[in-house]
Protein backbone atom coordinates (compact mmCIF):
# COMPACT_ATOMS: atom_id res chain seq x y z
CA UNK A 1 0.00 0.00 0.00
CA UNK A 2 0.62 3.50 -0.06
CA UNK A 3 3.70 5.04 2.31
CA UNK A 4 4.39 8.48 3.71
CA UNK A 5 7.07 8.88 5.57
CA UNK A 6 8.74 12.09 7.81
CA UNK A 7 11.50 12.54 10.18
CA UNK A 8 10.05 12.70 13.74
CA UNK A 9 11.82 16.07 15.08
CA UNK A 10 12.94 19.23 14.02
CA UNK A 11 14.24 22.23 15.77
CA UNK A 12 15.36 25.42 14.91
CA UNK A 13 15.91 28.52 15.99
CA UNK A 14 13.77 31.73 15.46
CA UNK A 15 13.91 34.06 12.84
CA UNK A 16 16.08 30.82 10.75
CA UNK A 17 14.24 29.10 8.03
CA UNK A 18 13.02 25.28 8.39
CA UNK A 19 12.68 22.55 6.07
CA UNK A 20 10.72 19.74 6.82
CA UNK A 21 10.73 16.57 4.44
CA UNK A 22 8.56 14.13 3.25
CA UNK A 23 9.32 10.75 0.81
CA UNK A 24 5.74 8.78 -0.99
CA UNK A 25 5.52 5.72 -2.46
CA UNK A 26 2.53 5.97 -4.31
CA UNK A 27 3.49 7.33 -7.92
CA UNK A 28 -0.17 7.95 -8.92
CA UNK A 29 -0.89 10.26 -5.84
CA UNK A 30 -1.81 13.76 -7.72
CA UNK A 31 -2.10 15.89 -4.27
CA UNK A 32 0.08 16.32 -1.66
CA UNK A 33 -0.66 18.26 1.33
CA UNK A 34 0.47 20.19 4.14
CA UNK A 35 -0.83 20.12 7.60
CA UNK A 36 -0.65 21.61 10.82
CA UNK A 37 -1.75 20.85 13.82
CA UNK A 38 -0.90 22.83 17.28
CA UNK A 39 -1.32 21.68 20.85
CA UNK A 40 -4.52 19.96 21.63
CA UNK A 41 -6.27 21.41 17.90
CA UNK A 42 -7.65 19.56 15.10
CA UNK A 43 -5.68 19.53 11.65
CA UNK A 44 -5.54 22.63 9.42
CA UNK A 45 -4.38 22.66 6.12
CA UNK A 46 -1.57 24.79 5.14
CA UNK A 47 -1.15 24.04 1.89
CA UNK A 48 -1.14 21.74 -0.64
CA UNK A 49 0.28 21.00 -4.38
CA UNK A 50 -0.79 19.04 -7.55
CA UNK A 51 1.75 16.66 -8.97
CA UNK A 52 2.00 18.48 -12.01
CA UNK A 53 3.73 21.73 -10.18
CA UNK A 54 7.39 21.50 -8.80
CA UNK A 55 7.04 24.35 -6.56
CA UNK A 56 4.39 26.54 -4.35
CA UNK A 57 4.68 29.45 -2.51
CA UNK A 58 2.34 30.82 0.05
CA UNK A 59 3.85 34.09 2.00
CA UNK A 60 6.62 32.25 4.26
CA UNK A 61 5.62 28.34 3.41
CA UNK A 62 7.78 26.77 -0.15
CA UNK A 63 7.08 23.64 -1.45
CA UNK A 64 9.27 21.80 -3.03
CA UNK A 65 8.19 18.62 -5.12
CA UNK A 66 10.49 16.04 -6.75
CA UNK A 67 7.89 13.52 -8.21
CA UNK A 68 10.91 11.87 -9.94
CA UNK A 69 11.86 11.15 -6.07
CA UNK A 70 8.24 11.30 -4.69
CA UNK A 71 10.16 13.63 -2.31
CA UNK A 72 8.15 16.59 -1.11
CA UNK A 73 9.31 19.15 1.51
CA UNK A 74 8.10 22.24 3.31
CA UNK A 75 10.08 25.44 3.99
CA UNK A 76 9.04 28.22 6.91
CA UNK A 77 11.02 31.18 6.52
CA UNK A 78 11.46 33.52 8.99
CA UNK A 79 10.31 30.77 11.77
CA UNK A 80 8.14 31.73 14.70
CA UNK A 81 7.47 30.56 18.57
CA UNK A 82 4.39 30.11 16.92
CA UNK A 83 5.05 27.74 14.22
CA UNK A 84 6.49 25.03 16.80
CA UNK A 85 3.68 22.15 15.82
CA UNK A 86 3.21 18.92 13.86
CA UNK A 87 3.23 19.02 10.69
CA UNK A 88 2.11 16.26 8.79
CA UNK A 89 2.79 15.30 5.16
CA UNK A 90 -0.13 13.49 3.65
CA UNK A 91 -1.14 12.66 -0.03
CA UNK A 92 -3.99 11.32 -2.25
CA UNK A 93 -5.10 10.35 -5.56
CA UNK A 94 -8.26 11.94 -5.91
CA UNK A 95 -8.26 15.30 -2.69
CA UNK A 96 -11.07 13.37 -0.93
CA UNK A 97 -11.36 12.86 2.86
CA UNK A 98 -11.88 9.81 1.50
CA UNK A 99 -8.29 8.54 0.71
CA UNK A 100 -6.00 10.66 2.57
CA UNK A 101 -2.59 9.01 3.92
CA UNK A 102 -0.73 10.87 6.23
CA UNK A 103 2.84 10.68 7.33
CA UNK A 104 4.06 9.91 10.77
CA UNK A 105 3.93 13.93 11.59
CA UNK A 106 7.14 16.22 12.14
CA UNK A 107 7.34 17.78 15.77
CA UNK A 108 8.98 21.86 15.12
CA UNK A 109 10.08 22.96 18.18
CA UNK A 110 11.22 26.84 17.62
CA UNK A 111 13.99 28.05 20.18
CA UNK A 112 14.41 31.31 21.26
CA UNK B 1 -19.50 29.04 9.94
CA UNK B 2 -18.07 25.85 7.59
CA UNK B 3 -17.09 23.25 10.30
CA UNK B 4 -16.82 19.45 11.41
CA UNK B 5 -17.93 18.90 15.41
CA UNK B 6 -16.91 15.75 17.13
CA UNK B 7 -18.73 14.93 20.52
CA UNK B 8 -17.01 14.17 23.24
CA UNK B 9 -13.79 15.80 23.06
CA UNK B 10 -11.74 14.02 25.99
CA UNK B 11 -13.58 10.64 26.97
CA UNK B 12 -12.33 7.93 29.84
CA UNK B 13 -14.30 4.68 29.66
CA UNK B 14 -13.62 1.07 30.61
CA UNK B 15 -13.03 -2.07 28.41
CA UNK B 16 -16.23 -3.04 26.85
CA UNK B 17 -18.57 -0.79 27.66
CA UNK B 18 -20.17 0.78 24.44
CA UNK B 19 -19.80 4.32 23.23
CA UNK B 20 -20.70 6.33 20.46
CA UNK B 21 -18.16 9.53 19.01
CA UNK B 22 -20.41 11.85 17.42
CA UNK B 23 -19.29 13.70 14.05
CA UNK B 24 -21.57 16.21 11.94
CA UNK B 25 -20.65 18.76 9.32
CA UNK B 26 -22.65 21.66 7.70
CA UNK B 27 -20.64 21.83 4.80
CA UNK B 28 -23.26 19.42 2.61
CA UNK B 29 -20.22 17.13 2.15
CA UNK B 30 -20.37 13.46 0.38
CA UNK B 31 -17.11 11.92 1.52
CA UNK B 32 -16.31 11.94 5.40
CA UNK B 33 -14.26 9.49 7.23
CA UNK B 34 -12.29 8.60 10.52
CA UNK B 35 -9.31 8.38 11.72
CA UNK B 36 -6.91 7.73 14.74
CA UNK B 37 -3.66 9.17 15.29
CA UNK B 38 -1.22 7.60 17.68
CA UNK B 39 2.82 8.71 18.43
CA UNK B 40 5.04 7.71 15.94
CA UNK B 41 2.39 6.60 13.27
CA UNK B 42 0.46 9.47 11.78
CA UNK B 43 -3.51 9.63 11.22
CA UNK B 44 -4.53 5.90 9.89
CA UNK B 45 -7.82 5.70 8.34
CA UNK B 46 -10.59 3.89 10.27
CA UNK B 47 -13.49 3.66 8.13
CA UNK B 48 -14.51 6.40 5.39
CA UNK B 49 -18.20 7.16 3.74
CA UNK B 50 -18.75 8.11 0.30
CA UNK B 51 -22.23 8.80 0.70
CA UNK B 52 -25.64 8.38 2.89
CA UNK B 53 -25.35 4.70 3.39
CA UNK B 54 -22.13 3.95 1.53
CA UNK B 55 -19.40 2.83 4.09
CA UNK B 56 -15.92 0.70 3.61
CA UNK B 57 -13.46 -0.05 6.23
CA UNK B 58 -10.03 1.78 5.72
CA UNK B 59 -6.91 1.11 7.00
CA UNK B 60 -7.39 -0.25 10.79
CA UNK B 61 -11.05 -0.97 11.02
CA UNK B 62 -10.87 -3.88 13.71
CA UNK B 63 -13.33 -3.26 16.59
CA UNK B 64 -15.02 -0.18 15.39
CA UNK B 65 -18.03 0.34 13.63
CA UNK B 66 -19.88 3.01 11.57
CA UNK B 67 -22.88 4.17 10.28
CA UNK B 68 -24.19 7.32 7.75
CA UNK B 69 -27.98 7.19 8.15
CA UNK B 70 -27.94 10.82 7.03
CA UNK B 71 -25.28 12.84 4.55
CA UNK B 72 -24.09 15.45 7.92
CA UNK B 73 -23.40 12.70 10.52
CA UNK B 74 -21.48 9.62 10.44
CA UNK B 75 -20.76 8.23 13.79
CA UNK B 76 -18.02 6.04 15.30
CA UNK B 77 -19.05 3.27 17.22
CA UNK B 78 -16.94 0.88 19.95
CA UNK B 79 -18.95 -1.90 20.72
CA UNK B 80 -16.51 -3.57 23.28
CA UNK B 81 -13.67 -1.08 23.63
CA UNK B 82 -10.40 -2.62 24.64
CA UNK B 83 -6.66 -0.44 25.93
CA UNK B 84 -5.58 -0.56 22.68
CA UNK B 85 -8.23 1.57 21.04
CA UNK B 86 -6.79 4.57 23.27
CA UNK B 87 -6.32 6.91 21.48
CA UNK B 88 -7.09 10.42 19.23
CA UNK B 89 -9.64 10.47 17.06
CA UNK B 90 -10.47 12.62 14.07
CA UNK B 91 -13.43 13.33 11.86
CA UNK B 92 -13.04 14.40 8.42
CA UNK B 93 -15.21 15.58 5.97
CA UNK B 94 -15.04 16.73 1.97
CA UNK B 95 -16.71 17.20 -1.09
CA UNK B 96 -16.84 14.76 -3.85
CA UNK B 97 -15.94 16.94 -6.44
CA UNK B 98 -14.67 20.19 -7.41
CA UNK B 99 -12.32 22.85 -6.85
CA UNK B 100 -11.90 22.99 -3.33
CA UNK B 101 -9.99 19.69 -2.72
CA UNK B 102 -9.73 20.69 1.24
CA UNK B 103 -10.49 17.62 3.91
CA UNK B 104 -11.59 19.56 6.74
CA UNK B 105 -11.12 18.49 10.06
CA UNK B 106 -12.89 18.31 13.47
CA UNK B 107 -10.90 19.36 16.35
CA UNK B 108 -10.56 15.63 17.68
CA UNK B 109 -11.79 13.12 19.99
CA UNK B 110 -9.44 11.80 22.86
CA UNK B 111 -10.23 8.80 24.37
CA UNK B 112 -9.02 6.87 27.15
CA UNK B 113 -9.73 3.28 27.42
CA UNK B 114 -8.74 1.74 30.89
Amino acid sequence: GEDVEQSLFLSVREGDSSVINCTYTDSSSTYLYWYKQEPGAGLQLLTYIFSNMDMKQDQRLTVLLNKKDKHLSLRIADTQTGDSAIYFCAESNDGSARQLTFGSGTQLTVLP
Amino acid sequence: EAQVTQNPRYLITVTGKKLTVTCSQNMNHEYMSWYRQDPGLGLRQIYYSMNVEVTDKGDVPEGYKVSRKEKRNFPLILESPSPNQTSLYFCASSPYRGTNTEAFFGQGTRLTVV
